[in-house]
């Protein structure tokens, strides 16, 4: 399959750490990437892989893969990192494919 | 400063098509692979294809393999993607995207244009 699914929702206290996953059969062959979108703006990018951080990103942005599952963690979560978050990959064809996308609420 | 910037909202009708187009600026063109992302209202993302600025070799995703056509201008730095046959449930906010090779052999998105949003109403 060349779906990324991702839980629709999680919530996490302001400080605290929040994983997102990511599940796709995909993920086995390729690594996630992971974008940030806030409502009305394009998505930018805060991992590039399983741990490569573009530059200006905070170092509380990380991840992580095991089989068929990648991992975004936020830890010490800020009021700023409420957004909506989408994994990417590739398809069985070697091309783009992006999750379903995670809500981010920080309480 | 590394940039793509889009061209502005369009109202189609039914059956007709639009094309889009993405200026790219700070950078090599030719040496990145430009992506075409959609998002329709409320829902996430969807790819549908590259063009290689190099040579103008495209891949396209199945579902939009008959309608889309990408294509570039070099002398001007501007990729397009054109969309056919629009239907309503074309209605969505269209992005052009780069690809960065961050290890060599694997890529992700590091810039995106603004969006450009195509609403497709009779």
């Amino acid at each position: 399959s060349s779906e990324l699914t991702q839980d629709p929702a999680v919530s996490v206290a302001l400080g605290q750490t929040v994983r997102v996953t990511c599940q796709g059969d995909s993920l086995r062959t390729y690594y996630g990437s992971w974008y940030q979108q806030k409502p009305g703006q394009a998505p930018v990018p805060v991992l590039y892989g399983n741990n490569f951080r573009p530059s200006g990103i905070p170092d509380r942005f990380s991840g992580s893969s095991s089989g068929v599952t990648a991992s975004l963690t936020i830890s010490g979560a800020q009021a700023q990192d409420e957004a909506d978050y989408y994994c990417s990959s590739r398809d069985s064809g070697g091309f783009g494919v992006f999750g379903t996308g995670t809500k981010v609420t920080v309480l | 400063q590394v940039q793509l910037v889009q061209s502005g909202a369009e109202v189609k009708k039914p059956g007709a098509s639009v094309k889009v187009s993405c200026k790219a600026s700070g950078y090599t063109f030719i040496g990145h692979y430009i992506h075409w992302v959609r998002q329709a209202p409320g829902q996430g993302h969807e790819w549908m294809g590259r063009i290689n600025p190099n040579n103008g070799d495209t891949n396209s995703a199945q579902k939009f393999h008959h309608r889309v056509t990408m294509t570039r201008d070099t002398s001007i730095t501007t990729a397009y993607m054109e969309l056919s046959g629009l239907r309503s449930d074309d209605t969505a906010i269209y992005y052009c995207a780069r690809a960065y090779y961050y290890d060599g052999s694997d890529y992700a998105f590091d810039i995106w244009g603004q969006g450009t949003m195509v609403t497709v109403s009779s």
